[in-house]
């Protein structure tokens, strides 16, 4: 079983360099989210899309794009990476949305930016 | 602005001691709340969940977590800690959107 799978698992960038963080799942969810995870803020989402061809924002989307074309994969795009964007990404998604909470969780790509 | 408060940010216990980590939240009217684990290298996992009725919701792995209304609270409670629950839990709150908004964290190291 696949679930959730996200890469690349570990990044390293330039400021100003740009990268996207891919994330798929294989279990025909609709809803797919993106978390960052910083020491001592815990998760925070960043875009979230509940199908194809709908995304929305989320606590923290400066900076972030996302695109959602199928249903199977959800990329995050860093279009000019800064420091602050420094974090640990997990991807997440559901077969019900947000509101039953059962996110099954990717295994975090970590991102630095010099 | 609507949060989720985890006041314990660090937790050191040693083997068969009871556990009571905290989690406030500031949302009004219904919510549903979760706690979730991240065991060391590990990605994030349910614990537990709570919708609605019996406030006191039990998990896996003998956790269990008591939702107060009047205290806008779900504190996760296990009697007696083994080694193995070492592990980073969070608490997180639905407000019946698509957003799942989680707390800070709480570290919890168990000593042997």
């Amino acid at each position: 079983n696949a679930g959730v799978t996200q890469t690349p698992k570990f990044q390293v960038l330039k400021t100003g360099q740009s990268m996207t963080l891919q994330c798929a799942q294989d279990m025909n969810h609709e809803y797919m989210s993106w978390y960052r995870q910083d020491p001592g803020m815990g998760l925070r989402l960043i875009h979230y899309s509940v199908g194809a061809g709908i995304t929305d924002q989320g606590e923290v989307p400066n900076g972030y794009n996302v695109s959602r074309s199928t249903t199977e994969d959800f990329p995050l795009r860093l279009l000019s990476a800064a420091p602050s964007q420094t974090s640990v990404y997990f991807c997440a998604s559901s077969y019900s949305g947000a509101y039953t909470g059962e996110l099954f969780f990717g295994e975090g790509s970590r991102l630095t930016v010099l | 602005a609507q949060s989720v408060s985890q006041h314990n940010h660090h937790v050191i216990l040693s083997e068969a001691a009871s556990l009571e980590l905290g989690c406030n939240y500031s949302y009004g009217g219904t919510v549903n709340l979760f706690w979730y684990v991240q065991y060391p290298g590990q990605h994030l996992q349910l614990l537990l969940k709570y919708f609605s009725g019996d406030p006191l919701v039990k998990g896996i792995k003998g956790f269990e977590a008591e939702f107060i209304k009047s205290k806008f609270s779900f504190n996760l409670r296990k009697p007696s800690v083994q080694w193995s629950d070492t592990a980073e839990y969070f608490c997180a709150v639905n407000r019946d959107t698509d957003k799942l908004i989680f707390g800070t964290g709480t570290r919890l190291q168990v000593f042997p």
